[in-house]
């Protein structure tokens, strides 16, 4: 699976939108990009995932690059609920569930 | 969606001692489960991928005598770690995947944790 780069951690004010990058720069053509969020001392909670298109669900968007080398997740109207890490995974659609978990971004939602 | 319960959530053992973790899918059958271990400020590691009705495959540097697994039905996995000492607390969590049906996005489900403290 491709490896991803997050940086560690990020700010955004309540209610605003929060923005957060992802580079996948060694991304094959079968793999997907995954988004997990932990917040503190629960398990991981699936957000959302892509191939090529952007996508959108309840809960965010995701913007892929054409090149697919990197992508944003953006959550519209951050809340203090939201405060997480965030965790991009690449990852084969053949693949058994297994994730590697990077090191991720901590988004902090400040009032 | 569906839904992974790990029992129990937090527990105290005395160093030495065996802790047993379960994980159970609740409303769905998973024939594969993983086992991941966090600690402190770090990322999550896996550990092992526990087959239904197989051995478990375990992660390079991670001791299977050490750390058992034994996912026995469709609907649940255990992980027990023996001989436990004050380096083996951490957070475990379990994921299950679905079985058929499931989306293709939503296919690990994780549970809520277990916190393990050795003293």
């Amino acid at each position: 699976d491709a490896k991803t780069t997050q940086p560690p951690s990020m700010d955004c004010a309540e209610g605003r939108a929060a923005n957060l990058p992802c580079n996948h720069s060694t991304i094959s053509g079968n793999e997907y990009v995954y988004w997990y969020r932990q917040i503190h001392s629960q398990g991981p909670q699936y957000i959302i995932h892509g191939l090529k298109n952007n996508e959108t669900n309840e809960m965010a968007s995701l913007i892929i690059t054409e090149d697919r080398k990197s992508s944003t997740l953006i959550l519209p109207h951050a809340t203090l609920r939201d405060t997480a890490v965030y965790y991009c995974i690449v990852r084969l659609s053949s693949n058994t569930g297994k994730l590697i978990f990077g090191q991720g971004t901590t988004l902090q939602v400040k009032p | 969606g569906a839904v992974v319960s790990q029992h129990p959530s937090r527990v105290i053992c005395k160093s030495g001692t065996s802790v047993k973790i379960e994980c159970r899918s609740l409303d769905f059958q998973a024939t594969t489960m993983f086992w991941y271990r966090q600690f402190p400020k770090q990322s999550l590691m896996l550990m092992a991928t526990s087959n239904e009705g197989s051995k478990a495959t375990y992660e390079q540097g991670v001791e299977k005598d050490k750390f058992l697994i034994n996912h026995a039905s469709l609907t649940l996995s255990t992980l027990t770690v023996t001989s436990a000492h004050p380096e083996d607390s951490s957070f475990y969590i379990c994921s299950a995947r679905v079985a058929s049906g499931g989306h293709r996005g939503t296919e690990a489900f994780f549970g809520q944790g277990t916190r393990l403290t050795v003293v």
